[in-house]
């Protein structure tokens, strides 16, 4: 079965250091691979996505998050965290074979301290 | 371009009651989904409509039935609610097909069911 894991419920970071949100997966074939957040009582908003090539990829607010086949993780980083990055941060891997479905981790709710 | 809007924003029902969420997507997308969020547990699709005229099962969809009412609207129905579908709904699009694209949210409807 496909899924998604998010290992840390929260991660607490001082502004102006690095940041890094974890996400590993489990799925069949060639992953799929997507970063959203969600800040408070707002949907969620696409962050990046991985499909295929360069195994870093850049996305918004200058986050990044690198894909590494052999440890199936797709963990989100950036260089220096600011106290607007804290939100909730949403990984997740499209389902193998579906209409495009996702499937989601539980989340990571990320907190920069000034 | 407002993207995907939803209504209403917030609503209390008792149990037994229904009622209908709906959601509207502009950009001519050929997929839409409607998911569940709940605390610890991340989003749970509940049914997808992959194309105008289909619509899907996705993992949570009892209680629930929905309509395609036509390429732009997507709507969600709880004909007996029940306390514990006391969520946020959040509607999605997506261009669809076999690319690999990312979905577009909408601001979500906050329910309680008493």
């Amino acid at each position: 079965a496909q899924s998604v894991a998010q290992p840390e419920d929260q991660v607490n970071v001082a502004e102006g250091n690095p940041l890094t949100v974890k996400c590993t997966y489990s799925v069949s074939g060639n992953p799929y691979l997507f970063w959203y957040v969600q800040y408070p009582n707002r949907g969620l908003q696409f962050l990046l996505k991985y499909i295929t090539g360069d195994n870093l990829v850049k996305g918004s607010y200058g986050f990044e998050a690198e894909f590494n086949k052999s440890q199936t993780s797709f963990h989100l980083k950036k260089p220096s965290a600011l106290v607007s990055d804290s939100a909730l941060y949403f990984c997740a891997v499209r389902h193998g074979g579906s209409q495009g479905n996702l499937i989601f981790g539980k989340g990571t709710k990320l907190s920069v301290k000034p | 371009n407002a993207g995907v809007t939803q209504t209403p924003k917030f609503q209390v029902l008792k149990t037994g009651q229904s009622m209908t969420l709906q959601c509207a997507q502009d950009m001519n997308h050929n997929s839409m989904y409607w998911y569940r969020q709940d605390p610890g547990m991340g989003l749970r699709l509940i049914y997808y409509s992959a194309s105008e005229g289909t619509t899907d099962k996705g993992e949570v969809p009892n209680g629930y039935n929905v309509s395609r009412l036509n390429k732009r609207e997507f709507s969600l129905r709880l004909e007996s609610a029940a306390p514990s579908q006391t969520s946020v709904y959040f509607c999605a699009s997506s261009p669809g097909g076999t690319a690999t694209y990312e979905q577009y949210f909408g601001p979500g409807t906050r329910l309680t069911v008493t």
